[in-house]
Parts: C-alpha cells; sequence; structure tokens
C-alpha cells in the first residue's frame, strides 16, 4: 500500500540551525500538507500546497519558515533559524481526491532544538 | 468558523467497559469527520471516517462513530475497552476550502485502559 514517508525519523540541532525535513507524498497525490505538534498538544495546521505554490499558511508558518518540491517526488519543509520552540513533531500529509476530504499521513519528523 | 471540540482530555475506563469519547464540530457546510489513534510517540492512524454515506461508521480495532448532524456530534465508540487502545485520540474535520481539504484537530483525548 502506497504510503507517505518522511525523514529523518528524528533530528537533534542547536538552536539558529537550519532545518530541513524531506517527505516524499504518495506519487499520484496533488495536496501537501505539513502539520505540527508540539509534545502533549493538539496536530496544528502549518501550510498547504498545491500546484507548485503555498495555498494557505497558519499564523504559525512566519517567514523563518519555507516549504518547496524541488524535484516530482520530495516535498521539504525548511526551518531556516530553528527556536527552542520549534521542537515538535512535524508531520507531512498528502492527498488526491478533495471530494473524500482524506489526509495521508507520514510517521513524523521529530525536532529537538537545544 | 470551523472548529472540533473534544470533551474531556482524559477518559479513564475499566478494561472490557465501554468507551466514549466525545467530538463536536461546527461548520457551516457538510463536512467529512474522521478519528486518528496516536500510540506514544509513533504517528497518526487513521480509525475511522465519516464521507456523507452511512453515518454509523465502523472502523479498525473494534471503534464506531455516529455523525449526528442535528446534534454537530461525531463520538466514538467501543463496547468493551482492552488494555491495547491505552493512546491518543484525536477527531478531525475536514473542508474543502479554496479547492482543497484542510484538516482541522481536536485537542485530543487521552485514553487510559485500567485492569
Amino acid at each position: 500500500e502506497p504510503e507517505v514517508t518522511q525523514t529523518p525519523s528524528h533530528q537533534v540541532t542547536q538552536m539558529g540551525q537550519e532545518v530541513i525535513l524531506r517527505c516524499v507524498p504518495i506519487s499520484n497525490h496533488l495536496y501537501f500538507y505539513w502539520y505540527r505538534q508540539i509534545l502533549g498538544q493538539k496536530v496544528e495546521f502549518l501550510v498547504s500546497f498545491y500546484n507548485n505554490e503555498i495555498s494557505e499558511k497558519s499564523e504559525i508558518f512566519d517567514d523563518q519558515f519555507s516549504v518547496e518540491r524541488p524535484d516530482g517526488s520530495n516535498f521539504t519543509l525548511k526551518i531556516r533559524s530553528t527556536k527552542l520552540e520549534d521542537s515538535a513533531m512535524y508531520f507531512c500529509a498528502s492527498s488526491h481526491l478533495i471530494n473524500t476530504g482524506e489526509l495521508f499521513f507520514g510517521e513524523g519528523s521529530r525536532l529537538t532544538v537545544l | 468558523a470551523q472548529s472540533v471540540t473534544q470533551l474531556g482530555s482524559h477518559v479513564s475506563v475499566s478494561e472490557g467497559a465501554l468507551v466514549l469519547l466525545r467530538c463536536n464540530y461546527s461548520s457551516s457546510v457538510p463536512p467529512y469527520l474522521f478519528w486518528y489513534v496516536q500510540y506514544p510517540n509513533q504517528g497518526l492512524q487513521l480509525l475511522l471516517k465519516y464521507t456523507s454515506a452511512a453515518t454509523l461508521v465502523k472502523g479498525i480495532n473494534g471503534f464506531e462513530a455516529e455523525f449526528k448532524k442535528s446534534e454537530t456530534s461525531f463520538h466514538l465508540t467501543k463496547p468493551s475497552a482492552h488494555m491495547s487502545d491505552a493512546a491518543e485520540y484525536f477527531c478531525a474535520v475536514t473542508f474543502i476550502s479554496g479547492g482543497y481539504n484542510k484538516l482541522i484537530f481536536g485537542a485530543g483525548t487521552r485514553l487510559a485502559v485500567h485492569p
């Protein structure tokens, strides 16, 4: 069964460093998303991406965040200068058809900022 | 504005007892509704989904949920809890917005199952 894959599963970084989280969505999907879950809290929407541009972004998704689909398969989330409060689990998701409403999630990338 | 409310951040039941996790949503258009389960240090696993077909939806691991439009609810139930059901459960609602889906999660309910 096709699945969304994310790398790395866990990354530890120093405050101020740049981090890139990578996702490979399901191959025929057209809509891509990043969500964030701070430890013990709810899953929060960060950004949606379609047709090589951002469709919508939340208040969390400030100028230090960016997303890119550099080739036909990868979808990346870059955090330019990490802060302690960026420590969280980041989930990538993709969907194909909008009429079912279902998003398919990866296993997540845990980011720890020291 | 669309929102999802899960009543009870923690629910504790005895093994074999009924599980009831509550979810209410607000939406001006018919939504799609989901329940996800998250085990410790793991990702999000889809339990079940409602996409405007049958109002009673059966999912994995013996869980089911009923969509009640009049109550704007989508409560999750399981007749008999098992120790392995202990996890965090998230209700989620998706809206078609601007031609794409946007999934909004509730705050989650942590289910504890004791012997």
